[in-house]
């Protein structure tokens, strides 16, 4: 079974520039989240997709935004890139007790 | 505002149980433990959870204090794939009802 797979890997923008990251949860999830880790610190929840619907998000400007697709897919926009964005975003489904993560986009942003 | 208090770092020979504290003492009755960990860059592995009764799977066994204020993942024979950061949350269930932060963790270094 096909686990929680994001893209691209690696990303590179310059400040200003929008980001577009995608997240294809396993097979049956309906819930996806996205989570922001900086170099050094820990995972900073961003947002919280279930059934097509976003549920709740963390301490983000707006200019963090995303969506959820009919087939659970997920994509997370960042508008207007700054110098601190450059992190590992990190995407995680759910069906019920255990979210999986998977391996990432590292973005940079120069 | 963490939810958990973890140490920064832990050293354990490889071979040996590796015994990772974390307090929770502001836990609610409805909140589980989960832990999980990160190799270096990788996405977060789930490792383990429970509520009040300890558990045990094959990567390793969590016991929660009577109080449930406190617990410790033990991982019963570390090898060097061990090495990872540890993240300790409390959560409600499901996943994700929270503004949930999972702080900067333990950095367990296993020695050869």
């Amino acid at each position: 079974e096909a686990g929680v797979t994001q893209s691209p890997t690696h990303l590179i923008k310059t400040r200003g520039q929008q980001a577009t990251l995608r997240c294809s949860p396993i097979s049956g999830h309906t819930s996806v989240y996205w989570y922001q880790q900086a170099l050094g610190l820990g995972l900073q929840f961003l947002l919280w997709y279930d059934e097509g619907e976003e549920r709740n998000r963390g301490n983000f400007p707006p200019r963090f935004s995303g969506r959820q697709f009919p087939n659970y897919s997920s994509e997370l926009n960042v508008n207007a890139l700054e110098l601190e964005d450059s992190a590992l975003y990190l995407c995680a489904s759910s069906l019920g007790a255990e979210a999986f993560f998977g391996q990432g986009t590292r973005l940079t942003v120069v | 505002d963490a939810k958990t208090t973890q140490p920064t770092s832990m050293d354990c020979a490889e071979g040996r149980a590796a015994n990772l504290p974390c307090n929770h003492s502001t836990i609610s009755g409805n909140e589980y433990v989960y832990w999980y960990r990160q190799i270096h860059s990788q996405g977060p592995q789930y490792i383990i959870h429970g509520l009040k009764n300890n558990e045990t799977n094959e990567m390793a066994s969590l016991i929660i204090t009577e109080d449930r204020k406190s617990s410790t993942l033990i991982l019963p024979h570390a090898t060097l794939r061990d090495t990872a950061v540890y993240y300790c949350i409390v959560r409600l269930f499901p996943f994700g009802n929270e503004k949930l932060t999972f702080g900067t963790g333990t950095r367990l270094t296993i020695i050869p």
